[in-house]
């Protein structure tokens, strides 16, 4: 079964700066999807940013970008120039394709609290 | 507007009541999913759909219950012998097209918060 991990409960950054979450994850298939999901106080899940393992080009969203080390099964995400909107739960999430067993389903880490700070 | 909607926002039920969740998408997506929070947890899969008339347990289905009689909807009942209830529920869309591209990334509803009193 896959597993995620994020190891950092909570953290804070100044509104302008960067920050970056950590995501591991355990798997013994070659192609997967990662994905990060945001959720603010209104507890709306919103698609951040996704991922392909197949692909070595690390995904960019304007001030969001992920570094995929595929052999080190880490997914982390970063955020640049933080906005106070940017406070809000991420999540990291595994998933198999859809042409696999178990596949199309989504496996999520424990989340991280990020707070934006003026 | 295309989205999913999740009825009712906030739900209160007593000791021994089944509740039904509502979840519907416009989407025109293939597949839906249903999710529970709990807090300090991550989400947790309830019940799947890919198809119409079809549907897979998930991680946590015990003492829940589903269908799917129409593409557009999905409704989670939570029976009595679900022993803790009480839990943010989410529902999800995706299309599920063995295609590359978007076809794998889900989609979120508002979700409903069930309280058992």
């Amino acid at each position: 079964a896959q597993t995620v991990t994020q190891s950092q409960p909570e953290m804070s950054v100044q509104e302008a700066e960067t920050v970056t979450l950590s995501c591991t994850y355990d798997t013994s298939e070659n192609n997967y999807y990662l994905f990060w999901y945001k959720q603010p106080p209104s507890r709306q899940m919103i698609l951040v940013i996704r991922q392909e393992a197949y692909k070595q080009q690390n995904a960019t969203e304007n001030r969001f970008s992920v570094n995929f080390q595929k052999a080190a099964k880490s997914f982390s995400l970063k955020i640049s120039d933080s906005q106070l909107g940017d406070t809000a739960m991420y999540f990291c999430a595994f998933m198999k394709p859809p042409w696999l067993i178990g596949g199309n389903k989504l496996t999520f880490g424990t989340g991280t609290q990020l707070k934006v700070e003026l | 507007d295309g989205g999913i909607t999740q009825s009712p926002k906030y739900l209160f039920r007593k000791e021994g009541q089944n509740v039904t969740l509502s979840c519907e998408q416009n989407l025109n997506h293939d597949a839906m999913y249903w999710y529970r929070q709990d807090p300090g947890q991550g989400l947790r899969l309830i019940y799947y759909s890919q198809i119409v008339n079809d549907f897979q347990k998930g991680d946590i289905a015990e003492g829940y219950s589903v269908s799917r009689e129409k593409k557009e909807s999905f409704p989670l009942t939570v029976t009595s012998a679900q022993k803790n209830p009480t839990a943010f529920y989410l529902c999800a869309s995706s299309i599920d097209l063995l295609v590359a591209g978007d076809a794998d990334t889900q989609y979120f509803g508002p979700g409903t918060r069930l309280t058992v009193l």
